[in-house]
């Protein structure tokens, strides 16, 4: 079965700042990966799809990329409602990652 | 604009069984699979079961194989999630989400690829 991991953990970050949180599938996955962002008792929301297709609606500051194993989830200029933890997860029979809790600092 | 519902979370002893359900609006239910995913307190998210749009298949995680039953039913645009020998790890808010298709490298359509709108959940204790 195909593990997915993600790094780091959590982090914190100042109000502007670029962030950037790795995926990793333990087998190719080609471009089959999403994003989401799941706030403190609210419902995950998708961000991207096919590792870097940004979701109608979501901000710009918002991008993926990657292909394979290892996979990229940036945010350009954090803003204070971003705050949230990130997962990804593979297609077909999903798999998420444990997750990255996005603070500020 | 899509909509999903989800109800039946309760409070219920080791042992016992409950059924959740999924009102589905604002999209054609049968073009779509659909998902439970639950995340128990303080973790993270975990997939539970799969059923493709027609409801001709079905998917489970090894951890509810042969105790859990994804569902659906057309007259009433509902996705359900039949639950037995419910155990103290089953403890968890469940999301009811819908499935977005995608198409592989070699063009072959797949449906069961990334959630694309998720219900609020509803929220399954198990504790004697």
């Amino acid at each position: 079965d195909i593990q997915m991991t993600q790094s780091p953990s959590s982090l914190s970050a100042s109000v502007g700042d670029r962030v950037t949180i790795t995926c990793r599938a333990s087998q190719g996955i080609r471009n089959y990966l999403a994003w989401y962002q799941q706030k403190p008792g609210k419902a995950p929301k998708l961000l991207i799809y096919g590792a870097s297709t940004l979701q109608s609606g979501v901000p710009s500051r918002f991008s993926g990329s990657g292909s394979g194993t290892d996979f990229t989830l940036t945010i350009s200029n954090l803003q204070p409602e971003d705050v949230a933890t990130y997962y990804c997860q593979k297609y077909n029979n999903a798999v998420f990652g444990p997750g990255t809790k996005v603070d500020l600092k | 604009e899509v909509q999903l519902l989800e109800s039946g979370g309760a409070l219920i002893r080791p042992g016992g069984s409950l059924r959740l359900s999924c009102a589905a609006s604002g999209f054609t239910f049968s073009n779509f699979a659909m998902s439970w995913v639950r995340q128990a307190p303080g973790r993270g998210l975990e997939w539970v079961s799969d059923i493709t749009g027609s409801g001709d298949s079905t998917y489970y995680a090894d951890s509810v194989k042969g105790r859990f039953t994804i569902s659906r039913d057309y007259s009433k645009n509902t996705l359900s999630l039949h639950m037995n020998s419910l155990r103290g790890e089953d403890t968890a808010v469940y999301y009811c989400a819908r499935l977005k298709f995608y198409y592989t490298s070699s063009g072959d359509y797949h449906p069961l690829g990334y959630f694309d709108s998720w219900g609020q959940g509803t929220l399954v204790t198990i504790s004697s």
